[in-house]
């Protein structure tokens, strides 16, 4: 059975102080992983897509990497307005059905 | 910009209603999902539609119904809403490749 596990569930920073946010899955076939920021009372908001391991990709503070069994999220000196929960999901079955992870929720404090 | 319209951000009902949660897109895209969102659960699949008028069932397709007689919209219907439907309900797009999936900004319905 597919199935997406995130870590840690919540990670509390202090500003500048660098991190990673850990998606594991198991699927069969990846045919894709995304990263998804969410603000409170906001629908998730595409940040990344990955395709295949080795591969990487940066947007401002953010970069995310992929293995065959994980992705990590890294983020390099984190301001509060970075704080949002960030979600991974990869791509299962046909129709682009996602299967989403819990989710992590990151407070980053001045 | 992808833009993804839900006709309500809060909604309240009582037990036994029917309720109705549209969605609206400007994409022009195939595919259309229904997810709800509860803390500690993540996101689950509700429903969702390839192509006008089809739909398939998601993980969790109990107590709810959808509609799409045209393809930029969506509905999602609760046919007797209950408590344990109270949530936070977000609909999607995306095309038919691999290619991420764009939300709205979500509805948050409560059921008394």
């Amino acid at each position: 059975e597919d199935q997406v596990t995130q870590s840690p569930e919540a990670l509390r920073l202090q500003e500048g102080e660098s991190s990673s946010l850990n998606c594991s899955y198991t699927v069969s076939g990846l045919r894709g992983l995304f990263w998804y920021r969410q603000d409170p009372g906001k629908g998730p908001e595409f940040l990344f897509t990955l395709y295949s391991a080795g591969e990487e990709k940066e947007k401002e503070r953010l970069k995310a990497t992929l293995t065959k069994k994980e992705s990590f999220l890294h983020i390099t000196a984190p301001k509060p307005e970075d704080s949002a929960t960030y979600l991974c999901a990869v791509i299962s079955g046909g129709y682009n059905k996602l299967i989403f992870g819990a989710g992590t929720r990151l407070a980053v404090h001045p | 910009d992808v833009k993804v319209t839900q006709s309500s951000r809060y909604l309240v009902k009582r037990t036994g209603e029917k309720v109705f949660l549209e969605c609206v897109q400007d994409m022009d895209h195939e595919n259309m999902f229904w997810y709800r969102q509860d803390p500690g659960l993540g996101l689950r699949l509700i429903y969702f539609s390839y192509d006008v008028k089809m739909k398939e069932k998601g993980d969790i397709p109990e107590g709810y119904s959808v509609s799409r007689e045209k393809k930029e919209r969506f509905s999602l219907i609760l046919e007797s809403a209950s408590t344990n439907q109270t949530s936070m309900y977000l609909c999607a797009i995306g095309p038919n490749s691999n290619q991420p999936q764009h939300f709205g900004d979500g509805t948050r319905l409560s059921i008394l």
